[in-house]
């Protein structure tokens, strides 16, 4: 159980493109999922906090329009990087906490590695 | 201070010796603990968690906290060169609204 995935595991998109990441859990309902990034070799970066039916929270210096986060059902939350740059490029990881009755523990999606060229 | 400190490593043992990875935290009002391990590329996964002082024992991996020395660490025995990894220490506070902080990571080795 509490089985997360992350759709699609790999993308290379053009400079201005924009590029959506799914993040599912496929086997519990996840009130809250986290969005991460991390660059090669650093450690990984809250990026946002993303709540069932509502906003997202962003973490300081995480551009909000840029970072587009959509948490529309209890299984689903999105992240869209609009506008990609190259340095956008990193690996994208998603955690959702839960199931219920063990609402502490989070549980990382395979991540997806996002290169901009 | 930062919140969640870990010794980067790399921490280098040899095949079938015990592996030791230490966390401390500077928030007093921490109540859960977590080791992730992290392989190069993939994403990080569960280990173990520890919510009391003392020990928890699982398979080779045995957790450790002691929350008035606020430090959690993580043994690996019998370690295998399939142990090699970058090792998370990951805290939070009870309740749902917090959000865990994690640490830098720990980079194990185990050579044959």
């Amino acid at each position: 159980g509490a089985v997360v995935s992350q759709h699609p595991s790999r993308v290379i998109c053009k400079s201005g493109t924009s590029v959506k990441i799914e993040c599912r859990s496929l086997d519990f309902q996840a009130t809250t999922m986290f969005w991460y990034r991390q660059f090669p070799k650093q450690s990984l970066m809250l990026m946002a906090t993303s709540n069932e039916g509502s906003k997202a929270t962003y973490e300081q210096g995480v551009e909000k329009d840029k970072f587009l986060i959509n948490h529309a059902s209890l299984t689903l939350s999105t992240l869209t990087v609009t506008s990609a740059h190259p340095e956008d490029s990193s690996f994208y990881i998603c955690s959702a906490v839960g199931p219920a009755g063990n609402q502490e523990t989070q549980y990382f999606g395979p991540g997806t590695r996002l290169l901009v060229l | 201070q930062k919140e969640v400190e870990q010794n980067s490593g790399p921490l280098s043992v040899p095949e079938g010796a015990i592996a030791s990875l230490n966390c401390t935290y500077s928030d007093r009002g921490s109540q859960s603990f977590f080791w992730y391990r992290q392989y190069s590329g993939k994403s990080p996964e569960l280990i173990m968690s520890i919510y009391s002082n003392g020990d928890k024992e699982d398979g080779r991996f045995t957790a450790q906290l002691n929350k008035a020395s606020q430090y959690v660490s993580l043994l690996i025995r019998d370690s295998q060169p399939s142990d090699s990894a970058t090792y998370l220490c990951a805290v939070k506070k009870s309740g749902g609204s917090y959000i865990p902080t994690f640490g830098r990571g720990t980079s194990l080795i185990v050579h044959p």
